[in-house]
């Protein structure tokens, strides 16, 4: 089956130790994100390719970087993590001018210790 | 701009009873109007979305929901609740194709089903 798949689904690190996450996808499409998600709350948006052309989110920190090499693939890296930045990661994928539902993968949850 | 909101953070319904899951939505143009379900450490799964068409859109899990355009609505709905029902669900909207626009998700309300 097409589907998105992050790894690892759970990361511990130390504080201000880098970590990356992965992102793959078998669906093809040209658009991904990369989403923080808190307690429960409402994903919150970091990022987002369409195709390669990269975008930030105003308040997404400048401690939080992306790749997207090709289509398929997409890292987040945070380049040193603090007490704050523990969440659940998810990427997510939709198809460029469709009706733009998301595709999600199952997540990463980091922990900072 | 767009905004969503899930007025309850939580909503209890017994096993085999409906269950309403409400949303209210803001956008300039027409919308495209989705929910979302999320188990405990997973990430969301698509359930249903709107885009045009009948008003009454049907969904995974026997899930279904009714867009109201005079009300800014598009409330969750289903028949009779599993106690497998029980997650977080979220509403998110967006005005316009993918690509084209971000797509805005409510605070999330939490369903939670007795036996």
């Amino acid at each position: 089956d097409a589907m998105v798949i992050q790894n690892p689904r759970y990361q511990v690190t130390q504080f201000g130790k880098p970590v990356t996450l992965s992102c793959s996808q078998t669906l093809n499409h040209n658009v991904m994100y990369w989403y923080q998600q808190k307690s429960s709350q409402a994903p919150k948006l970091l990022f987002h390719y369409y195709d390669k052309d990269f975008n930030n989110e105003a308040d997404t920190p400048d401690n939080f970087q992306s790749r997207r090499p090709n289509t398929s693939f997409c890292f987040l890296d945070i380049r040193s993590p603090g007490l704050g930045d523990a969440a659940m990661y998810l990427c997510a994928t939709s198809r460029r001018g469709g009706t733009g539902e998301l595709f999600f993968g199952e997540g990463s949850r980091l922990t900072v210790l | 701009a767009q905004s969503v909101a899930q007025p309850e953070d939580q909503v209890n319904v017994a096993e085999g009873n409906p269950l309403t899951v409400k949303c209210t939505y803001s956008v300039s143009g027409n919308p495209y109007l989705f929910w979302y379900v999320q188990y405990p450490n997973r990430g969301l799964q698509f359930l249903l979305k709107y885009i045009t068409g009948d008003n009454l859109v049907k969904g995974s899990y026997g899930f279904e929901a009714e867009f109201n355009k005079s009300q800014t609505s598009f409330h969750l709905k289903k028949p009779s609740a599993l106690v497998s029902d029980s997650a977080l669900y979220f509403c998110a909207v967006r005005d316009s194709p993918a690509g084209a626009s971000k797509i805005i998700f409510g605070s999330g309300t939490r369903l939670s089903i007795r036996p």
